[in-house]
């Protein structure tokens, strides 16, 4: 198995501009998390979905972020409009029935907004 | 509310020097103790972990037990190697409502850079 694939890796954006971060999860797992990286916060997670529902989304900092689970292979995290704090690493990471310490991580998309 | 704390970083260490990353914990009841590793350009994974007071994690060389005492995770290792350079992040986790699993909570990440 390729593990989780995150895409892009990297992501160059201006303010204002609408980002989409897209995430394959291992297959066979039915959860799919989503986590931010930042120098000031550190590592958060944004949301999580068990068999393609979001289950939490408290995480998730404002309206301006959105995300979806159309099918089990495939997951978005859709920034509308990006702001320069939204500059960050952005994880995704999969597991099997929801257990968050026995995920698996991607590589992540560091997404720069100017 | 739960929090991590980990020491500062960067660590520069020599290869086979004595490594010592703290990591102490706020939390009610009894959390899960975890320590992840993150490769450069890589996403992180579980180095190993600690579900209750005065159990041991090991993995790979790297030693962590958990201090309900002292509160603590220190994670430790008798001789780095320059494969060792990595983001080391400290992480519990407590049991959620009705038996369900709660949402980790990380430390802000020690950066580890060993020289040769």
């Amino acid at each position: 198995d390729a593990g989780v694939i995150q895409s892009p890796r990297h992501e160059v954006t201006e303010m204002g501009q609408e980002v989409t971060l897209r995430c394959k999860p291992i297959s066979g797992h039915n959860s799919l998390f989503w986590y931010r990286q930042t120098m000031m916060r550190g590592l958060e997670l944004l949301i999580y979905f068990n068999n393609n529902v979001p289950i939490d989304d408290s995480g998730m900092p404002e309206d301006r972020f959105s995300a979806k689970m159309p099918n089990a292979s495939f997951s978005t995290l859709k920034i509308q409009p990006s702001e320069p704090r939204d500059s960050a690493v952005y994880f995704c990471a999969s597991s099997y029935s929801g257990i968050q310490t026995e995920a698996f991580f991607g590589q992540g998309t560091r997404l720069t907004v100017v | 509310g739960d929090s991590v704390t980990q020491m500062e970083g960067p660590v520069t260490l020599s290869e086979e020097a004595f490594l010592t990353i703290n990591c102490t914990y706020t939390a009610t009841g009894y959390p899960s103790l975890f320590w992840y590793v993150q490769y450069p350009g890589e996403g992180l994974q579980l180095l190993l972990k600690a579900t209750k007071a005065d159990d041991k994690g090991s993995n790979k060389g790297f030693e962590a037990t958990y201090r309900k005492e002292t509160t603590s995770f220190h994670l430790e290792k008798g001789s780095v190697q320059v494969s060792d350079s990595a983001v080391y992040f400290c992480a519990l986790i407590k049991e959620g409502a009705e038996g369900s699993q709660g949402n980790l909570i990380f430390g802000k990440g020690t950066k580890l850079s060993v020289k040769p």
